[in-house]
């Protein structure tokens, strides 16, 4: 089974901030890779799938970026309704596999 | 809009089953797969397996097999995931969530989650 791993697995930023989190697969997934936020309480939100592809009505602050074993999200600019948790998810093989989550806390 | 929403929160008693529904709307039940996502508390996301509206197909997660069962409802465009034998480390929130397509005769299991449903929480306790 492919491993994700993610880093980091929490840190802090303040609004304003561009960040990035680094998503890495155990072997070569191509760009079949989503990016979700979750928010407390909540079910995780598509953000990213295709490794850089936007989902409708996310906005353009957000970027994904990779292939093959090395994948990033990018948040250029950092609102108060993004602090939350990120996972991202391979869906080249089975079984799907997601990372362990990065947590995005306010500085 | 697409949309899939959840049975309401259970406790259980350990050796107990639970069965969550998963209904649709917005969209053609039996175009899509429907998969099964669980988080423990405080925890990361884990797959669980999928079935396939249309045909009845089903594949389950090594870790699942032989204690959960996928069965659908085509007339009302409702997913249904049961557990049994359930153990106090199942207590989880259960999600169903779409992946994958058919078109033209083929289909595609697999791909990006969307959109989820709202999860049920399952405690099993004695």
């Amino acid at each position: 089974a492919i491993r994700m791993t993610q880093s980091p697995s929490s840190f802090s930023a303040s609004t304003g901030d561009r960040v990035t989190i680094t998503c890495r697969a155990s072997q070569g997934i191509s760009s079949y890779l989503a990016w979700y936020q979750q928010k407390p309480g909540k079910a995780p939100k598509l953000l990213i799938y295709a490794a850089s592809t936007l989902q409708s009505g996310v906005p353009s602050r957000f970027s994904g970026s990779g292939s093959g074993t090395d994948f990033t999200l990018t948040i250029s600019c950092l609102q108060s309704e993004d602090f939350a948790t990120y996972y991202c998810q391979q869906y080249y093989s089975y079984p799907p596999a997601f990372g362990q989550g990065t947590k995005l806390e306010i500085k | 809009q697409v949309q899939l929403v959840q049975s309401g929160a259970e406790v259980k008693k350990p050796g107990a089953s639970v069965k969550v529904s998963c209904k649709a709307s917005g969209y053609t039940f039996t175009g899509y797969y429907m998969h099964w996502v669980r988080q423990a508390p405080g925890q990361g996301l884990e797959w669980m397996g999928w079935i396939n509206p249309n045909s009845g197909g089903t594949n389950y997660a090594q870790k699942f097999q032989g204690r959960v069962t996928m069965t659908r409802d085509t007339s009302i465009s409702t997913a249904y995931m049961e557990l049994s034998r359930l153990r106090s480390d199942d207590t989880a929130v259960y999600y169903c969530a779409r992946a994958g397509y058919c078109s033209g005769g083929s289909c595609y299991s697999s791909g990006w989650f969307d959109p989820w449903g709202q999860g049920t929480l399952v405690t099993v306790s004695s």
